[in-house]
């Protein structure tokens, strides 16, 4: 079992929907949550940053983190075309090391 | 503006050569990173390094060597024991204290000729 677990998608919604995406994960050690987006042939781009649980929002962006659940999610609101990407969560346990695990992504196409 | 530069974008490697990816920032991060990106597995970590003159093995360390000679530059070979090197490879670079965000690169795409 993979410790992070993401669905690869493709997921694909009209412009103006909510759009949800999800991952969840075995170990309760995490404490660092994050969400990525990369467009294709680059790199990944940090959307949210999160510690522990509860909700965080930033535009049309909120993140939220249920650890008793083992369970985040990224709600994207009024969504565009240039939304469009490969969205990657990613959480650590923290120390020294600062070590990542990350999904696999989820590729999202918003319809104009 | 401050950010991390991989080069070059694309790479083609032949049998039985090495090569060099380069990645610098100008962050002033301590801490830089090493992560490869196949269709369907997400990033796994090769190498990363805390500071200058050290560097850890990551997840998939096997036929790749890097170094730290400078706090901004931190370069992966991609040598030829490496059988199966057709990948996106991404560098990352985060503050080290605090356990802050890792920054990405916009990576290098290496093929086999």
């Amino acid at each position: 079992q993979k410790e992070v677990e993401q669905d690869p998608g493709p997921l694909s919604v009209p412009e103006g929907a909510i759009v949800s995406l999800n991952c969840t994960y075995s170990n309760s050690a995490f404490q660092y949550f994050m969400w990525y987006r990369q467009y294709s042939r680059k790199g990944p781009e940090l959307l949210m940053y999160t510690y522990s649980s509860g909700n965080k929002e930033d535009g049309r962006f909120t993140a939220q983190v249920d650890k008793s659940s083992k369970y985040i999610s990224l709600f994207i609101r009024d969504s565009q075309p240039s939304d469009s990407a490969t969205y990657l969560c990613a959480m650590s346990r923290g120390g020294a090391t600062n070590k990542l695990i990350f999904g696999t992504g989820t590729l999202l196409a918003v319809q104009p | 503006d401050g950010g991390i530069t991989q080069s070059p974008k694309y790479l083609f490697r032949k049998e039985g050569q090495n090569v060099t990816l380069s990645c610098e920032q100008n962050l002033n991060h301590d801490a830089m990173y090493w992560y490869r990106q196949d269709p369907g597995q997400g990033l796994r970590l090769i190498y990363y390094s805390q500071i200058v003159n050290d560097f850890q093995k990551g997840d998939i360390a096997e036929g790749y060597s890097v170094s730290r000679e400078k706090k901004e530059s931190f370069p992966l070979t991609v040598t030829s024991a490496q059988k199966n090197p057709t990948a996106f490879y991404l560098c990352a670079s985060s503050i080290i204290t605090g356990n802050q965000p890792q920054h990405f690169g916009d990576g290098t795409r290496l093929s086999i000729l």
